[in-house]
């Protein structure tokens, strides 16, 4: 099984230039989200997904959007990148509620936005 | 302040020995506790799961929560040095709080052979 793959591994960026971290997951898990990863901060939910069509902001949803046409997939849409976007961004899935199971992450996209 | 305060370590200990880990929150809503585990360059995965207080045991990982004091732990008994990695807790639960969860930041642990 792959599990969740994310692509890029990593990327480079100017500022304002826009891109699509993709996340697609083969477990037919309902639950997926996006995640940030800053050192000291931990991480941070940006946008979550409870199905097929159904989106919802996290804590720093600002400057990223998301959609969820099918169960496999769920893209992350940096609009115009900025310095601020500069991070590790980690992509996650859960079988049933997400509150009592488990997330599956992915090995994570490294962005730099110069 | 954050929700979920976690120290980031380095914290070293030489195999053999217990490490104890510990992060403290302030949402006295969360019900659900977990710590993940993150090596280097890959995503967390889950190690231990609890919900509400209490103590759970998987092999050699204890998981405590302590609601009244707001604080959970994980300790590692007969440390390897396969063990050396970041780990997270986080956390969940209350009103509106369906499938968003609180990280710490991760403590780094460094077991030495």
């Amino acid at each position: 099984n792959a599990g969740v793959t994310q692509t890029p591994k990593f990327q480079v960026l100017k500022t304002g230039q826009s891109m699509t971290l993709q996340c697609a997951q083969d477990m037919n898990h309902e639950y997926m989200s996006w995640y940030r990863q800053d050192p000291g901060m931990g991480l941070r939910l940006i946008h979550y997904s409870v199905g097929a069509g159904i989106t919802d902001q996290g804590e720093v949803p600002n400057g990223y959007n998301v959609s969820r046409s099918t169960t496999e997939d769920f893209p992350l849409r940096l609009l115009s990148a900025a310095p601020s976007q500069t991070s590790v961004y980690f992509c996650a899935s859960s079988p049933t509620d997400p509150n009592t199971g488990e997330l599956f992450f992915g090995e994570g996209s490294r962005l730099t936005v110069l | 302040q954050k929700e979920v305060e976690q120290d980031p370590g380095p914290l070293s200990v030489p195999e053999g020995a217990i490490v104890s880990l510990n992060c403290t929150y302030s949402n006295s809503a969360f019900q659900y506790f977990m710590w993940y585990r993150q090596y280097s360059r890959k995503g967390p995965e889950l190690l231990m799961y609890t919900y509400s207080s209490g103590n759970k045991e998987d092999g050699r990982f204890t998981a405590q929560v302590d609601k009244s004091s707001k604080y959970i732990s994980l300790f590692i008994r007969d440390s390897q040095p396969s063990d050396s990695a970041t780990y997270l807790c986080a956390m969940s639960g209350g009103t509106d709080s369906w499938g968003k969860f609180q990280f710490g930041a991760g403590t780094q642990v460094v077991v030495t052979p």
